[in-house]
Protein backbone atom coordinates (compact mmCIF):
# COMPACT_ATOMS: atom_id res chain seq x y z
CA UNK A 1 0.00 0.00 0.00
CA UNK A 2 0.85 3.34 -0.17
CA UNK A 3 1.40 6.56 2.40
CA UNK A 4 1.34 10.05 2.88
CA UNK A 5 2.77 12.33 5.19
CA UNK A 6 2.09 16.19 5.09
CA UNK A 7 5.09 17.54 7.30
CA UNK A 8 3.36 20.79 8.27
CA UNK A 9 -0.30 20.62 9.49
CA UNK A 10 -0.52 24.56 9.64
CA UNK A 11 1.38 27.24 7.36
CA UNK A 12 0.83 31.01 8.27
CA UNK A 13 2.30 33.15 5.47
CA UNK A 14 2.13 36.64 4.50
CA UNK A 15 0.44 38.29 1.80
CA UNK A 16 2.62 37.75 -1.29
CA UNK A 17 5.28 35.70 0.36
CA UNK A 18 6.37 32.30 -1.26
CA UNK A 19 5.47 28.99 0.54
CA UNK A 20 6.39 25.52 0.43
CA UNK A 21 4.03 22.98 1.57
CA UNK A 22 5.91 19.76 2.05
CA UNK A 23 4.72 16.44 1.03
CA UNK A 24 6.54 12.65 1.08
CA UNK A 25 5.10 10.09 0.41
CA UNK A 26 5.67 6.10 0.52
CA UNK A 27 5.44 3.25 -2.02
CA UNK A 28 6.89 -0.18 -3.25
CA UNK A 29 5.62 0.38 -6.27
CA UNK A 30 5.02 3.64 -9.32
CA UNK A 31 3.19 6.09 -8.01
CA UNK A 32 0.85 9.20 -9.50
CA UNK A 33 0.96 11.81 -7.04
CA UNK A 34 -1.76 14.64 -6.77
CA UNK A 35 -2.05 18.31 -4.96
CA UNK A 36 -6.26 18.88 -4.23
CA UNK A 37 -7.13 22.11 -1.90
CA UNK A 38 -10.46 21.99 -0.32
CA UNK A 39 -12.21 25.38 0.84
CA UNK A 40 -14.73 25.34 3.27
CA UNK A 41 -17.87 23.07 2.95
CA UNK A 42 -16.82 22.48 -0.27
CA UNK A 43 -15.14 19.52 -2.29
CA UNK A 44 -11.90 18.85 -3.41
CA UNK A 45 -10.26 20.55 -6.09
CA UNK A 46 -6.89 19.33 -8.01
CA UNK A 47 -4.17 21.36 -8.22
CA UNK A 48 -1.62 19.66 -9.76
CA UNK A 49 -0.63 16.00 -11.06
CA UNK A 50 2.10 14.60 -11.69
CA UNK A 51 1.87 10.99 -13.78
CA UNK A 52 5.25 10.57 -15.69
CA UNK A 53 7.87 12.53 -17.38
CA UNK A 54 8.78 16.33 -16.27
CA UNK A 55 9.56 16.29 -12.75
CA UNK A 56 8.57 19.45 -12.40
CA UNK A 57 4.47 19.91 -12.88
CA UNK A 58 2.73 23.54 -13.22
CA UNK A 59 -0.93 24.06 -12.09
CA UNK A 60 -3.70 26.21 -11.36
CA UNK A 61 -3.68 29.52 -9.35
CA UNK A 62 -0.19 29.78 -10.08
CA UNK A 63 1.04 26.65 -8.00
CA UNK A 64 3.73 24.19 -8.77
CA UNK A 65 5.42 20.89 -7.85
CA UNK A 66 8.68 18.71 -7.88
CA UNK A 67 8.32 15.07 -8.15
CA UNK A 68 11.68 14.08 -5.93
CA UNK A 69 12.17 10.13 -6.35
CA UNK A 70 15.26 9.68 -4.73
CA UNK A 71 13.90 12.03 -1.59
CA UNK A 72 10.11 10.21 -2.38
CA UNK A 73 9.03 13.73 -2.16
CA UNK A 74 6.33 15.85 -4.15
CA UNK A 75 6.16 19.78 -1.97
CA UNK A 76 3.57 22.10 -3.27
CA UNK A 77 5.41 25.58 -4.21
CA UNK A 78 4.07 29.22 -4.71
CA UNK A 79 6.49 32.22 -5.26
CA UNK A 80 3.91 34.66 -4.14
CA UNK A 81 0.64 33.90 -2.31
CA UNK A 82 -2.71 35.88 -1.92
CA UNK A 83 -5.71 36.14 0.48
CA UNK A 84 -7.95 33.53 -1.62
CA UNK A 85 -5.09 30.93 -1.46
CA UNK A 86 -6.31 30.45 2.28
CA UNK A 87 -7.56 26.95 2.55
CA UNK A 88 -6.38 23.26 3.19
CA UNK A 89 -4.10 21.68 1.21
CA UNK A 90 -4.28 17.72 0.34
CA UNK A 91 -1.02 15.38 -1.10
CA UNK A 92 -2.30 12.52 -2.40
CA UNK A 93 -0.60 9.16 -3.97
CA UNK A 94 -2.12 5.92 -5.76
CA UNK A 95 -0.30 3.61 -7.29
CA UNK A 96 0.40 3.86 -11.31
CA UNK A 97 -2.25 1.85 -12.94
CA UNK A 98 -4.44 -0.03 -10.09
CA UNK A 99 -7.33 1.72 -10.39
CA UNK A 100 -8.37 5.17 -8.27
CA UNK A 101 -7.79 4.02 -4.70
CA UNK A 102 -6.06 7.45 -3.32
CA UNK A 103 -4.40 7.26 -0.49
CA UNK A 104 -4.01 11.28 0.95
CA UNK A 105 -2.02 12.97 3.59
CA UNK A 106 -3.79 14.66 6.67
CA UNK A 107 -3.88 18.44 4.72
CA UNK A 108 -1.79 21.54 5.56
CA UNK A 109 -4.18 24.28 6.62
CA UNK A 110 -2.54 27.54 4.85
CA UNK A 111 -3.67 30.73 6.05
CA UNK A 112 -2.40 33.71 4.45
CA UNK A 113 -2.18 37.03 6.10
CA UNK A 114 -2.97 40.68 4.70
CA UNK B 1 -19.99 19.36 -18.55
CA UNK B 2 -21.68 18.66 -14.99
CA UNK B 3 -19.72 18.34 -12.54
CA UNK B 4 -20.18 15.19 -9.89
CA UNK B 5 -23.21 15.79 -7.95
CA UNK B 6 -24.05 14.58 -4.67
CA UNK B 7 -27.29 14.20 -3.00
CA UNK B 8 -28.41 15.00 -0.30
CA UNK B 9 -25.94 17.58 1.13
CA UNK B 10 -26.79 17.81 4.70
CA UNK B 11 -28.59 14.67 6.75
CA UNK B 12 -29.17 13.88 9.78
CA UNK B 13 -29.85 10.68 11.48
CA UNK B 14 -29.91 8.93 14.77
CA UNK B 15 -27.91 6.07 16.49
CA UNK B 16 -29.12 3.08 14.95
CA UNK B 17 -30.86 3.81 11.46
CA UNK B 18 -29.33 3.43 7.96
CA UNK B 19 -28.58 6.03 5.63
CA UNK B 20 -28.32 5.81 1.62
CA UNK B 21 -26.25 8.88 -0.15
CA UNK B 22 -26.21 9.30 -3.99
CA UNK B 23 -23.60 10.23 -6.19
CA UNK B 24 -24.12 11.17 -9.84
CA UNK B 25 -20.67 11.34 -11.64
CA UNK B 26 -19.25 13.26 -14.81
CA UNK B 27 -20.86 12.23 -18.18
CA UNK B 28 -18.90 9.09 -19.49
CA UNK B 29 -17.25 8.62 -16.51
CA UNK B 30 -17.27 4.83 -15.36
CA UNK B 31 -14.81 5.31 -12.18
CA UNK B 32 -16.81 6.27 -8.71
CA UNK B 33 -14.95 6.64 -5.57
CA UNK B 34 -16.09 6.76 -2.26
CA UNK B 35 -13.95 8.94 0.70
CA UNK B 36 -15.26 9.59 4.61
CA UNK B 37 -13.52 12.62 5.87
CA UNK B 38 -13.18 13.66 9.37
CA UNK B 39 -11.38 15.95 11.50
CA UNK B 40 -9.49 13.10 13.26
CA UNK B 41 -9.19 10.45 10.59
CA UNK B 42 -8.39 12.55 7.57
CA UNK B 43 -9.82 11.87 4.30
CA UNK B 44 -9.90 7.85 4.20
CA UNK B 45 -11.27 5.74 1.29
CA UNK B 46 -14.20 3.94 1.39
CA UNK B 47 -14.70 2.00 -2.11
CA UNK B 48 -14.24 2.21 -5.67
CA UNK B 49 -16.73 1.22 -8.19
CA UNK B 50 -16.18 0.45 -11.88
CA UNK B 51 -18.80 -0.34 -14.47
CA UNK B 52 -20.96 -2.03 -12.15
CA UNK B 53 -18.54 -4.03 -10.02
CA UNK B 54 -16.46 -3.30 -6.61
CA UNK B 55 -12.67 -3.01 -8.00
CA UNK B 56 -11.54 -1.52 -4.90
CA UNK B 57 -11.93 -1.71 -1.01
CA UNK B 58 -10.86 0.31 2.23
CA UNK B 59 -10.56 -0.85 5.71
CA UNK B 60 -13.80 0.51 6.97
CA UNK B 61 -16.86 -2.27 8.60
CA UNK B 62 -19.52 -4.33 6.67
CA UNK B 63 -21.69 -1.87 7.55
CA UNK B 64 -20.80 0.45 4.96
CA UNK B 65 -21.53 -0.72 1.48
CA UNK B 66 -22.36 0.69 -2.03
CA UNK B 67 -23.38 0.22 -5.44
CA UNK B 68 -23.33 1.61 -8.66
CA UNK B 69 -25.90 1.25 -11.26
CA UNK B 70 -25.70 0.58 -15.31
CA UNK B 71 -25.99 4.74 -16.11
CA UNK B 72 -22.73 5.07 -13.73
CA UNK B 73 -24.78 6.52 -10.48
CA UNK B 74 -23.63 5.09 -7.10
CA UNK B 75 -25.44 4.92 -3.77
CA UNK B 76 -23.65 4.53 -0.50
CA UNK B 77 -25.54 2.77 2.35
CA UNK B 78 -24.45 2.83 6.11
CA UNK B 79 -26.48 0.82 8.48
CA UNK B 80 -26.79 0.91 12.25
CA UNK B 81 -25.53 4.54 12.41
CA UNK B 82 -22.83 5.47 15.24
CA UNK B 83 -21.70 8.34 16.30
CA UNK B 84 -18.41 8.18 14.65
CA UNK B 85 -20.40 8.21 11.51
CA UNK B 86 -20.33 11.51 11.13
CA UNK B 87 -18.53 12.80 8.47
CA UNK B 88 -18.24 14.82 5.36
CA UNK B 89 -18.79 11.81 2.54
CA UNK B 90 -17.28 12.42 -0.69
CA UNK B 91 -17.56 11.19 -4.09
CA UNK B 92 -15.07 11.01 -6.40
CA UNK B 93 -15.59 10.07 -10.49
CA UNK B 94 -13.02 9.85 -12.76
CA UNK B 95 -12.60 8.31 -16.70
CA UNK B 96 -9.30 6.26 -15.13
CA UNK B 97 -6.93 6.23 -18.45
CA UNK B 98 -3.78 7.80 -19.36
CA UNK B 99 -3.02 11.74 -19.03
CA UNK B 100 -6.48 12.25 -17.79
CA UNK B 101 -6.09 10.11 -14.75
CA UNK B 102 -7.45 12.15 -11.87
CA UNK B 103 -10.38 12.47 -9.54
CA UNK B 104 -13.14 14.88 -10.14
CA UNK B 105 -14.61 15.16 -6.55
CA UNK B 106 -18.53 16.42 -5.62
CA UNK B 107 -19.20 19.06 -3.15
CA UNK B 108 -19.82 16.30 -0.54
CA UNK B 109 -22.60 15.09 1.69
CA UNK B 110 -22.62 16.42 5.17
CA UNK B 111 -23.30 13.60 7.81
CA UNK B 112 -24.56 14.09 11.13
CA UNK B 113 -25.32 11.53 13.33
CA UNK B 114 -27.17 12.55 16.87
Amino acid sequence: AQSVTQLDSQVPVFEEAPVELRCNYSSSVSVYLFWYVQYPNQGLQLLLKYLSGSTLVKGINGFEAEFNKSQTSFHLRKPSVHISDTAEYFCAVSAANTGNQFYFGTGTSLTVIP
Amino acid sequence: KAGVTQTPRYLIKTRGQQVTLSCSPISGHRSVSWYQQTPGQGLQFLFEYFSETQRNKGNFPGRFSGRQFSNSRSEMNVSTLELGDSALYLCASSSGTGVNYEQYFGPGTRLTVT
